[in-house]
């Protein structure tokens, strides 16, 4: 992989249910992977940073965890609720590499 | 008051006009950096200062141009705008870390007619 890239490109789901992205990147000169949330009309806001691998981090429903020897990391949102639709980013290094992005509509 | 401000926050102009958008900040940070996102393309990097006298181009510096002028200022110049340069373009600062999270502002939206 030369390039952060995520997938799904977008998602739509009903609320309750969980959900989970995936970021694959260049597991090479590897030291952080960053995960972004960006709402509609805002500016991205920081969820998470990992840098080492098997690290695992949780805020309220959302968790990520990081697996940087085959270069992946899983994005988790547990009971989605129509306040969690957003594009979801990640990206990996100092001068960060952005993924494109999952965009996550979660419906009532 | 916001941590990290852009102006100005919209801007119509024309092709060949030289264009500045500014980015300020009051987070005491010193690495500072300008992106641009375009649907379906996420963010991408165009500059960025580690300190004030350091500059580097980023994934896609070409027509573009920047200045240090200050730790909490950082400024990203069109030379000669070109309708491609339309989009939604980014400041954002860090602390001097390996990995440190980024800071954005709120977004300067350029159109090039």
């Amino acid at each position: 992989i030369l390039n952060v890239e995520q997938s799904p490109q977008s998602l739509h789901v009903q609320e309750g249910d969980s959900t989970n992205f995936t970021c694959s990147f260049p597991s090479s000169n590897f030291y952080a992977l960053h995960w972004y949330r960006w709402e509609t009309a805002k500016s991205p806001e920081a969820l998470f940073v990992m840098t080492l691998n098997g690290d695992e981090k949780k805020k309220g429903r959302i968790s990520a965890t990081l697996n940087t020897k085959e270069g992946y990391s899983y994005l988790y949102i547990k009971g989605s609720q129509p306040e969690d639709s957003a594009t979801y980013l990640c990206a990996r290094g100092g001068a960060l590499n952005f993924g494109k992005g999952t965009s996550l509509l979660v419906t009532p | 008051d916001a941590d990290v401000t852009q102006t100005p926050r919209n801007r119509i102009t024309k092709t060949g006009k030289r264009i500045m958008l500014e980015c300020s900040q009051t987070k005491g940070h010193d690495r500072m950096y300008w992106y641009r996102q375009d649907p379906g393309l996420g963010l991408r990097l165009i500059y960025y200062s580690f300190d004030v006298k350091d500059i580097n181009k980023g994934e896609i510096s070409d027509g573009y141009s920047v200045s240090r002028q200050a730790q909490a200022k950082f400024s990203l110049s069109l030379e000669s705008a070109i309708p491609n340069q339309t989009a939604l373009y980014f400041c954002a600062t860090s602390e001097p870390l390996k990995g440190a999270t980024q800071y954005f502002g709120p977004g300067t939206r350029l159109l090039v007619l």
